[in-house]
């Protein structure tokens, strides 16, 4: 069973409107959980990430929110563009530890 | 500055062949860590290494071997290639937790993407 679920396999929004991302997890000992973006032919790339400590992260256009009693955390990308098309996955460790969980990705596209 | 480096790109494999896949990093990370990629399965841990001479196994280690006589090199061996193999690898570096004041992010090589016939 997957530990990080990501339910939209992919997401349609206009360029300038905001994207949102979700992200489920079952395991309540991951205590640190990270975004990576992934276009075609390429690695995935870091873009932000969060302690269980703290329930918000900002970074430019990119927030993420966590909510350890619901399991769940969500990107927000405001305002989205064209180059923020891409596979984005949700990644969960657990005991500060540097072995990931990645979930199965969200392919988000922003129409101009 | 080249980050994490994976050699091939591509490759096509016969059932029943072996191959090492290359990963080289030039960013002195202790940790090192291999992945596949598999259509609605994001990506699972094969194998990691902690340092030099120190590997241990991750989610799907079965086919696969490593070993880590550097700090810079974490190839990745398939001893005979199963067309369930087929799949995009990825190698993976990043600080160690020795390091806790940095960031526990992973930096990426381009992948290998792997056909066994």
């Amino acid at each position: 069973d997957q530990q990080v679920k990501q339910n939209s396999p992919s997401l349609s929004v206009q360029e300038g409107r905001i994207s949102i991302l979700n992200c489920d997890y079952t395991n309540s000992m991951f205590d640190y959980f990270l975004w990576y973006k992934k276009y075609p032919a390429e690695g995935p790339t870091f873009l932000i990430s969060i302690s269980s400590i703290k329930d918000k992260n900002e970074d430019g256009r990119f927030t993420v929110f966590l909510n350890k009693s619901a399991k769940h955390l969500s990107l927000h990308i405001v305002p989205s563009q064209p180059g923020d098309s891409a596979v984005y996955f949700c990644a969960a460790s657990a005991d500060y530890g540097q072995n990931f969980v990645f979930g199965p990705g969200t392919r988000l596209s922003v129409l101009p | 500055n080249a980050g994490v480096t994976q050699t091939p790109k591509f490759q096509v494999l016969k059932t029943g062949q072996s191959m090492t896949l290359q990963c080289a990093q030039d960013m002195n990370h202790e940790y090192m860590s291999w992945y596949r990629q598999d259509p609605g399965m994001g990506l699972r841990l094969i194998h990691y290494s902690v340092g030099a001479g120190i590997t241990d196994q991750g989610e799907v280690p079965n086919g696969y071997n490593v070993s880590r006589s550097t700090t810079e090199d974490f190839p990745l061996r398939l001893l005979s290639a199963a067309p369930s193999q087929t799949s995009v690898y990825f190698c993976a570096s990043s600080y160690s937790l020795a390091e806790l004041t940095r960031a526990r992010e992973a930096f990426f090589g381009q992948g290998t993407r792997l056909t066994v016939v």
